[in-house]
C-alpha cells in the first residue's frame, strides 16, 4: 500500500504554544486528506477534510480558528493547534487518499501531542 | 444514535478460540465497509473491506447485512497476535457531503491469552 508519514511523532508543549504537525504522502499524490483525533481508549473522531488548493472542510464542534489545515501540495497537508491547552493533548493522525491510490485511505503512524 | 456503533467489549479469549464482533450503522445509503485493525498507541491498519457477499481471508470472515445495516467480523483459531483494538467504519455516500469520509466505531479490545 502506500506510505503516509507525520512528523513530528511526539511533541511535548507547553500551554499556549502552537504546534504544527505535517502529514506527507510519500508514493502517490494525495487529492484529499483527512485529519483525525483519538483520545485515550476512544475511536478515531475526524476533525476535518482538506482537498489540495481549497479550504478544509471542518466537522461540527471542531473549531477552524483553532485546528489551521493547510494542503498547499498533492502531497503535504499540515494541520497547527493554534495555542495548545492541556485538553487539546491527543493523538493526532492524517490519512491520505488520491486517484492513484483507489481512494482508499492510508494513515500515517500518529503524532502524540502531550500539552503541559 | 451514533453514525456507527460498535460492541464495547473487551473480549478476552484463549488461544484457539473463536470471536465475533458485531456493528451497526445508522445511514442506509453508506456505500463501504470496513474492518481496521488498532495497535496501541498505533494508526490503524486496514484489515478487511467488507463486501455484500461476504469475503473470507484466512481466518478473518467479514459479513455485511444491509437490510439490519450491521457488519461483522469473525476471527477463528484466535492467535495471541491477535490481541489488539479493532475498529468497523463506514465510507459514506458516493457524491454526498460525506463522500469519501471514514466513519468509526468506537472500537472493540480484544486480548487472547494463552
Amino acid at each position: 500500500g502506500a506510505v503516509v508519514s507525520q512528523h513530528p511523532s511526539r511533541v511535548i508543549c507547553k500551554s499556549g504554544t502552537s504546534v504544527k504537525i505535517e502529514c506527507r504522502s510519500l508514493d502517490f499524490q494525495a487529492t484529499t486528506m483527512f485529519w483525525y483525533r483519538q483520545f485515550p481508549k476512544k475511536s478515531l473522531m475526524l476533525m476535518a477534510t482538506s482537498n489540495e488548493g481549497s479550504k478544509a472542510t471542518y466537522e461540527q464542534g471542531v473549531e477552524k480558528d483553532k485546528f489551521l489545515i493547510n494542503h498547499a501540495s498533492l502531497t503535504l497537508s499540515t494541520l497547527t493547534v493554534t495555542s495548545a491547552h492541556p485538553e487539546d493533548s491527543s493523538f493526532y493522525i492524517c490519512s491520505a487518499s488520491g486517484w492513484t491510490s483507489n481512494n482508499e485511505q492510508f494513515f500515517g503512524p500518529g503524532t502524540r501531542l502531550t500539552v503541559l | 444514535r451514533k453514525e456507527v456503533e460498535q460492541d464495547p467489549g473487551p473480549f478476552n479469549v484463549p488461544e484457539g478460540a473463536t470471536v465475533a464482533f458485531n456493528c451497526t450503522y445508522s445511514n442506509s445509503a453508506s456505500q463501504s465497509f470496513f474492518w481496521y485493525r488498532q495497535d496501541c498507541r498505533k494508526e490503524p491498519k486496514l484489515l478487511m473491506s467488507v463486501y455484500s457477499s461476504g469475503n473470507e481471508d484466512g481466518r478473518f470472515t467479514a459479513q455485511l447485512n444491509r437490510a439490519s445495516q450491521y457488519i461483522s467480523l469473525l476471527i477463528r483459531d484466535s492467535k495471541l497476535s491477535d490481541s489488539a483494538t479493532y475498529l468497523c467504519a463506514v465510507k459514506g455516500q458516493t457524491g454526498g457531503t460525506s463522500y469519501g469520509k471514514l466513519t468509526f466505531g468506537q472500537g472493540t479490545i480484544l486480548t487472547v491469552h494463552p
